[in-house]
This record gives C-alpha cells, structure tokens and sequence, in this order.
C-alpha cells in the first residue's frame, strides 16, 4: 500500500508568513509524530497524536507552532509568523499502535525555507 | 529527562573495514529501534530488539541490546559505499504513549 506522504516537498516563504505542512499517515496507523531536521542535525521531536489527541506536545518550540489532526488521519503542522530559524526539514512518521514492533514509517519530508 | 547518547558522530573508513555505532541511554528501555538515513532521505526503520542480551543479524548487520537493556550497538563487517548514511538509535521510553528517545545519529562515510 501507499507509504507516508507530506506535501508539499519545498515550501520557500518570507519571514513573517504563515505556512501549512500536511501529512498523510499510512491507512490504519493510529500514531503520528512530527519531528524537524536542520541540516546536518538529527531528529527534534516536535509532537505526537494517538488518534486525534495529542498526549505530547512537548516539543513544540513555541506557540507559533500548532498541529491538528482530524478523523485519525490527516494532520497539518501550521507555524504562524515563521522565522529565519524556522527553516528546517519537517518529518512526519505514522506507527501501528498496536502489535509489539511499531516502528515508525517516515514521509519524505517537507523542506522548509524561511527568505 | 531521559536521553540516548550515541557515539561517535562522525566515522570514516575505507571500504571493507568494520564499523561500529553505540547508544546509551540514562535509563532502563523497553526496546530500542534502529533506522538508516541516507543522503537527503528519510529515516528508515531496520530493526528492534526488545529482550535483554538479544543480538540479531541482517546479513553484514548485527544489532546488539545490552543485557540492562540500557544501551545498543550496530556492527557492520566489511563496509561497501552503499552503507553509507547516518544511523539512528532510537528507544521507548516505556510509557504508554510511545514516544521515542532519538540518538543524534552517526553518520558514517566509506572510502571506495
């Protein structure tokens, strides 16, 4: 079946500008984790939804950063009023809750460029 | 709070030398993960182990869980340039939400 996708690949915008990630989990998979890569860096954890709840947001880095997620699948990380130190790749995963092996499948990510 | 640390960050070796990464994390996990990134990828998913002491191999791959459960090594015999990437530990903190406690990764480089 179709893996983890985010859209959209690239996203360039000026400071100040509000953007939207999206992420579509594979079919079935209850959790979704949103982390963010710098260049070079490994993975910042930003937040995680089982279901539509979000039981951890505490990665978030400030309250610029929001994420929703609706019927269990979709979910959009919104940043509000981005900064220069916002640009980064953003990664999100989806993961089976249930089983003992629930690694975690990751999208091709969505390459952020704050101008 | 809980950290993983891995070490080294960067290795370089010619082709066909043996390369080892390790994970420590400050306290006991449930299983530790592994994942490759190549080159501008995305983390890939390559292995959990979840016993103590448990070793598991993937052809030139062996992946080791300490017997505390509280670190992990990824060893690769006789390195090819297709083993190139960074490699992630990644471990459950235990609690039911199933965050995991990421590495920074190492990033491992091969000489042809």
């Amino acid at each position: 079946g179709a893996g983890v996708s985010q859209s959209p690949s690239n996203k360039v915008t000026e400071k100040g500008k509000d953007v939207e990630l999206r992420c579509d989990p594979i079919s079935g998979h209850t959790a979704l984790y949103w982390y963010r890569q710098s260049l070079g860096q490994g993975l910042e954890f930003l937040i995680y939804f089982q279901g539509n709840s979000a039981p951890d947001k505490s990665g978030l880095p400030s309250d610029r950063f929001s994420a929703e997620r609706t019927g269990g699948s979709v979910s959009t990380l919104t940043i509000q009023r981005t900064q220069q130190e916002d640009s980064a790749v953003y990664l999100c995963a989806s993961s089976p809750s249930t089983g003992i092996s629930y690694e975690q499948y990751f999208g091709p990510g969505t390459r952020l460029t704050v101008t | 709070g809980q950290q993983v640390m891995q070490i080294p960050q960067y290795q370089h070796v010619q082709e066909g030398e043996d390369f080892t990464t390790y994970c420590n994390s400050s306290t006991t996990l449930s299983n530790i993960q592994w994942y490759k990134q190549r080159p501008g990828g995305h983390p890939v998913f390559l292995i959990q182990l979840v016993k103590s002491g448990e070793v598991k191999k993937q052809k030139r791959l062996t992946f080791q869980f300490g017997e505390a459960k509280k670190n992990s090594s990824l060893h690769i015999t006789a390195t090819q340039t297709t083993d190139v990437g960074t490699y992630f530990c990644a471990g459950d903190n235990a609690g039911n939400n199933r965050k995991l406690i990421w590495g920074l990764g190492t990033s491992l480089a091969v000489n042809p």
